[in-house]
């Protein structure tokens, strides 16, 4: 099973800076499946980023996802207040599937 | 438009059995793999389960092998989660999603509860 592991855990910034969100994976992930989810207290998650760098359909062009191979980031280029919130990440190459324990943005 | 209903979920006592059920619509159902997510109140997610587009490919998150069984039928646009042996660990949102890597469409989750 491929562990996931996200860091920080928790990220306080104000609006309108930069976050860099990390997540690194215990081994390879084949073909760079790796996908962002952002998940708002009490909501659904919503999908960011597929493919590691693909973005989702109805996603802020804000909000871009970048690595290979075990590590992989997503920024957010300026922070808007509904960006506030948590976000995980997803290995989808080898089974299991695999999410991050996941890190909240907060202000 | 997709939509996805889950339904099924309520509370349980350890070693009990739940049926989840998840009603699709505004797609081509027997086109995609389904997944199964959870989520443990105030925890992160877990992905549990995931079938393909014609049920001959399961697959199943360690924790739940030879418990849960994933199913679906084409014919009425539904998936399902036989959740049997329940232990207090698997209380969980249970949200059915589409697709077998990522998932775009997601339902709004039903809530299993196992007292212990």
């Amino acid at each position: 099973e491929i562990v996931l592991t996200q860091s920080p855990g928790t990220l306080s910034l104000s609006p309108g800076e930069r976050a860099t969100l990390s997540c690194r994976a215990s081994q390879s992930v084949s073909s760079g499946f790796l996908a962002w989810y952002q998940q708002q207290p009490g909501q659904v998650p919503r999908l960011l980023i597929y493919g590691a760098s693909s973005r989702a359909t109805g996603a802020p062009d804000r909000f871009s996802g970048s690595g290979s191979g075990t590590d992989f980031t997503l920024t957010i280029s300026r922070l808007e207040p509904e960006d506030f919130a948590v976000y995980y990440c997803q290995q989808y190459g080898n089974s299991p599937w695999t999410f991050g324990q996941g890190t909240k943005v907060e202000i | 438009e997709v939509q996805l209903v889950e339904s099924g979920g309520g509370l349980v006592q350890s070693g009990g059995s739940l049926r989840l059920s998840c009603a699709a619509s505004g797609f081509m159902f027997s086109s995609y793999w389904m997944t199964w997510v959870r989520q443990a109140p105030g925890k992160g997610l877990e992905w549990v389960a995931n079938i393909k587009s014609d049920g001959s490919e399961k697959y199943y998150v360690d924790s739940v092998k030879g418990r849960f069984t994933i199913s679906r039928d084409n014919a009425k646009k539904s998936l399902y989660l036989q959740m049997d042996s329940l232990r207090a660990e698997d209380t969980a949102v249970y949200y059915c999603a589409r697709g077998g890597g990522y998932s775009y469409y997601w339902g709004q989750g039903t809530l299993v509860t196992v007292s212990s």
